[in-house]
């Protein structure tokens, strides 16, 4: 597609119950990101996969959040036990693979899921 | 101490002013500066991106960095109504937390 695709838009659950958020990137990006941005703050870095594999997992707050990208397209953010804190937008991301570790990593985003627990 | 840091505080000036946004950074590895745009209920969006020190301009967008200080700065020239948003500063992975602008015609 023309740009990032993340479904649903909008997901309401209540506390303890399992979510899955999709993410359908720009065809032809190999690198996907996923965020989380609360009210007020800027995106909170998650996951970032390069290909199939997970090349930066180190923003994922605790065991309950797992990310996978089976076939290098598609991505799944799946989060167990929801609590209340996990209320957030969740954004995902790719791009063409960065030339360095501190290279350019030029996103584009989509528009977001935005997760409410209660 | 956050990678990126943004006074998150917002800001509203009368059309057609300076605005001027400032981010400062923590690792002296980071050589690309981005800043995003952010509308309401929207992702953000790529403004424009630098490399290394100095300055890059595009229309009535200037972005600068000085490594030196670890500090970059985006400046918007005759602000207009559609350039109310929140901004966001970035660099590798990290963000920082934002400015909301209201450009106030």
């Amino acid at each position: 597609g023309a740009g990032v695709s993340q479904t649903p838009s909008n997901k309401v659950t209540e506390k303890g119950k399992y979510v899955e958020l999709r993410c359908d990137p720009i065809s032809g990006h190999t690198a996907l990101y996923w965020y989380r941005q609360s009210l007020g703050q800027g995106p909170e870095f998650l996951i970032y996969f390069q290909g199939t594999g997970a090349a930066d997992d180190s923003g994922l707050p605790n065991d309950r959040f797992f990310a996978v990208r089976p076939e290098g397209s598609v991505s799944t953010l799946k989060i167990q036990r929801t609590e209340r804190g996990d209320s957030a937008v969740y954004l995902c991301a790719s791009s063409l693979p960065s030339s360095s570790s501190s290279g350019a990593n030029v996103l584009t985003f989509g528009a977001g899921s935005r997760l409410t627990v209660l | 101490q956050k990678e990126v840091e943004q006074d998150p505080g917002p800001l509203s000036v009368p059309e057609g002013a300076i605005v001027s946004l400032n981010c400062t950074y923590s690792n002296s590895a980071f050589q690309y500066f981005m800043w995003y745009r952010q509308y309401s209920r929207k992702g953000p969006e790529l403004l424009m991106y630098t490399y290394s020190s100095g300055n890059k301009e595009d229309g009535r967008f200037t972005a600068q960095v000085d490594k030196s200080s670890k500090y970059i700065s985006l400046f918007i020239r005759d602000s207009q109504p559609s350039d109310s948003a929140t901004y966001l500063c970035a660099a590798r992975l990290a963000f920082g937390k934002g400015n909301q602008v209201v450009v106030i015609p």
